[in-house]
C-alpha cells in the first residue's frame, strides 16, 4: 500500500482480556518495528522484524506481549491478559531495510484503552 | 542516563522567530541521526536526516557535533504550522532507532 496501515485505530478492552493489533507495512519494506507511546511520553521500542531473521524482542515489557510477522509482510502484536498500564498508542513503522541509515514511516497507530 | 535526551520545553516563540533545539546522546558509536516531527495525537513523521557536515532543508538546518555528542535543529522564520513536538532520533547501536521524548514548540501569532 501507499503507507503503513494499522487496525483497529481505537480499541477499548476490559482488564484481563486479550487484544490483537495489526500492522500492514509499505509494500517492499523488509524491516518492521513496533513501538508504544504512553500519554505525554516518548516512544518505547517493543520489537523489530527484519526479513527472515529472528526478531529482536528485547523491548517487550513482559511475556504477556508477543508479535509475529507472516510472510514477511503483515504483523500482529498480541497482548494477553491486558492491564491498565498497557493503555497507550501502539505504533508500527516500516523501512526499506534494517540498515541504520534509513528513517521509518509510521502508521497512524492503535489507541488502546484498558478499563 | 537516558540514551537520547532533549529539553521537553515548551518553547513559546512568536511568528518569524528563529528557534533552536538541542539533543544529546550517550552512545559515542551512534551512526545515524534524524529529526522527526509529531503533531498532537498524530504519528511521528520524518523531518530530516542529520549528516556529519550539517544539512539544510528550506528553513530547517540540522547539525551534528560528534565530539560533544549532540545534535541541533534550527528553525528560521517560524510559522504557526511549525507548532509540534520535535523528536531527536538516534541509532545507538541496537538495531532499532531510539527516540528522545521530544521538545514541544508553540509558535504564537
Amino acid at each position: 500500500g501507499a503507507g503503513v496501515s494499522q487496525s483497529p485505530s481505537n480499541k477499548v478492552t476490559e482488564k484481563g482480556k486479550d487484544v490483537e493489533l495489526r500492522c500492514d507495512p509499505i509494500s517492499g519494506h523488509t524491516a518492521l518495528y513496533w513501538y508504544r507511546q504512553s500519554l505525554g511520553q516518548g516512544l518505547e521500542f517493543l520489537i523489530y522484524f527484519q526479513g527472515n531473521s529472528a526478531p529482536d524482542k528485547s523491548g517487550l515489557p513482559s511475556d504477556r506481549f508477543s508479535a509475529e510477522r507472516t510472510g514477511g509482510s503483515v504483523s500482529t502484536l498480541t497482548i494477553q491478559r491486558t492491564q491498565q498500564e498497557d493503555s497507550a498508542v501502539y505504533l508500527c513503522a516500516s523501512s526499506p531495510s534494517g540498515a541504520r541509515g534509513y528513517g521509518y514511516t509510521f502508521g497512524s497507530g492503535t489507541r488502546l484503552t484498558v478499563v | 542516563r537516558k540514551e537520547v535526551e532533549q529539553d521537553p520545553g515548551p518553547f513559546n516563540v512568536p511568528e518569524g522567530a528563529t528557534v533552536a533545539f538541542n539533543c544529546t546522546y550517550s552512545n559515542s558509536a551512534s551512526q545515524s541521526f534524524f529529526w522527526y516531527r509529531q503533531d498532537c495525537r498524530k504519528e511521528p513523521k520524518l523531518l530530516m536526516s542529520v549528516y556529519s557536515s550539517g544539512n539544510e532543508d528550506g528553513r530547517f538546518t540540522a547539525q551534528l557535533n560528534r565530539a560533544s555528542q549532540y545534535i541541533s535543529l534550527l528553525i528560521r522564520d517560524s510559522k504557526l504550522s511549525d507548532s509540534a513536538t520535535y523528536l531527536c532520533v538516534v541509532n545507538t547501536g541496537r538495531r532499532a532507532l531510539t527516540f528522545g521524548s521530544g521538545t514541544r514548540l508553540q509558535v504564537q501569532p
